[in-house]
């Protein structure tokens, strides 16, 4: 079935240092969805990404959605401790009413 | 406007019983899905209700049921419960189409023992 890998699982970061997470699909995507989720909280919706070769910035935040909409990738320049969380990717299934989700990459801030 | 509510927040239930989770979607969001969360297996799909209707099904048991009323609010129903379906169960609504960003709520935490 149709999979979204996403790497690495952690990242440990020193507070200033930026901050890469990936996304991989075994098919094209129509679209991909971005989420954060802070340490006991639940996942809030970052972006999505419609277009082949779209980049978007938030802030300190830049997404991007490969040409052949299979990848897409966000960096955090400059991490800070408000960064700290689970980032998740998100991808329609075979249905367009399902999301199929990346495991997540953990943003940690090294103390 | 007010959020996605789910309710209850925290539960404890014994093996073999039944738990009924409730969802409250925003305000003019049709589409209601449902995930459980957990350490070691990430963001599961249980199922999406739209007018009623459950347009899609994860790959859970049977036990695993819900269903959505005339307002859009939402319930699930887990049976026969298990060791193994300790976990956090989310609630995320959207306006009807694909498209859009789910916007979810502050979950369930399901303990079973």
């Amino acid at each position: 079935g149709q999979q979204v890998m996403q790497i690495p699982q952690y990242q440990h970061v020193q507070e200033g240092e930026d901050f890469t997470t990936y996304c991989n699909s075994s098919t094209t995507l129509s679209n991909i969805q971005w989420y954060k989720q802070r340490p006991g909280g639940h996942p809030v919706f970052l972006i999505q990404l419609v277009k082949s070769g779209e980049v978007k910035k938030q802030k300190r935040l830049t997404f991007q959605f490969g040409e052949a909409k299979k990848n897409s990738s966000l960096h955090i320049t400059a991490t800070q401790t408000t960064d700290v969380g689970t980032y998740f990717c998100a991808g329609p299934g075979d249905s367009n009413y399902q999301l199929i989700w990346g495991a997540g990459t953990k943003l940690i801030i090294k103390p | 406007k007010a959020g996605v509510t789910q309710t209850p927040r925290y539960l404890i239930k014994t093996r073999g019983q039944q738990v009924t989770l409730s969802c409250s979607p925003i305000s003019g969001h049709r589409s209601v899905s449902w995930y459980q969360q957990t350490p070691g297996q990430g963001l599961q799909f249980l199922f999406e209700y739209f007018s009623e209707t459950q347009r899609n099904k994860g790959n859970f048991p049977g036990r695993f049921s819900g269903r959505q009323f005339s307002n859009s609010r939402s319930e699930m129903n887990v049976s026969t419960l298990e060791l193994g379906d300790s976990a956090l169960y989310l609630c995320a609504s959207r306006p009807g189409h694909p498209g859009y960003g789910y916007t979810f709520g502050s979950g369930t935490r399901l303990t079973v023992v």
